[in-house]
């Protein structure tokens, strides 16, 4: 049982470029969510959703573009990197009432 | 808003010590969550505390919520070097449906334990 599966888990891009982290979970999650940790900022929501073919804007959502096509998988997208978007990415996935399970994250940095 | 605020931030500590860690949120909620994370490593799931009033206790650690004070904490008894990590308080807003609309974070307790 892989649980909340995170790809890449690390990534170096150049400003301006583009690129998708997937996540992926086996557990027949409802609800899905992408969030970014900073140094001395916690984590916090960037998008998240609450069942195939949905999602929503959290905290931070600027720069960023999501897609769940699929009940099992949540895409995060940048279009045009920039380097206030170095960060760690994490995943998360949860049904109803119980307590959400995080990926391994992804180290991002953009030069 | 929902905001969550967690102190001390920062903790330094000897072995054998109690301690506790506070979270303080601005608005109703019902759910808190406390996660533990190692260094470069994911979180992990610690206690879910659902209603007022609510204890729940693993092995030197210990949480409580009362949501009258919007207050939450995390007691560590006769600490040791292995509860060494940063730990995070996390709220679910109270409309959001069975939790559906994501967390908000403290910043986080960087805790060290001496031995």
């Amino acid at each position: 049982n892989a649980g909340v599966t995170q790809t890449p888990k690390f990534r170096v891009l150049k400003t301006g470029q583009s690129m998708t982290l997937l996540c992926a979970q086996d557990m027949n999650h409802e609800y899905m969510y992408w969030y970014r940790q900073d140094p001395g900022m916690g984590l916090r929501l960037i998008h998240y959703s609450v069942g195939e073919g949905t999602t929503a804007k959290g905290e931070v959502p600027d720069g960023y573009n999501v897609s769940r096509l699929k009940k099992q998988n949540f895409l995060l997208g940048l279009e045009s990197a920039a380097p206030s978007q170095t960060s760690v990415y994490f995943c998360a996935s949860k049904t109803f009432n119980q307590p959400q399970h995080f990926g391994d994250g992804t180290r991002l940095s953009i030069l | 808003e929902l905001k969550v605020e967690q102190n001390p931030l920062f903790l330094s500590m000897q072995e054998g010590k109690n301690y506790t860690i506070y979270c303080n949120y601005s608005t109703t909620s019902d759910r808190l969550y406390w996660y533990r994370q190692d260094p470069g490593k994911s979180l992990e799931s610690l206690f879910v505390l659902l209603s007022n009033g609510a204890v729940k206790q693993e092995g030197r650690l210990m949480a409580s919520l009362d949501t009258k004070a919007r207050l939450s904490t995390l007691h560590i008894t006769a600490a040791v070097h292995d509860l060494s990590a940063t730990y995070f308080c996390a709220v679910d807003s109270l409309y959001s449906g069975g939790g559906a609309d994501g967390l908000t974070f403290g910043k986080g307790t960087h805790l060290i334990i001496q031995p």
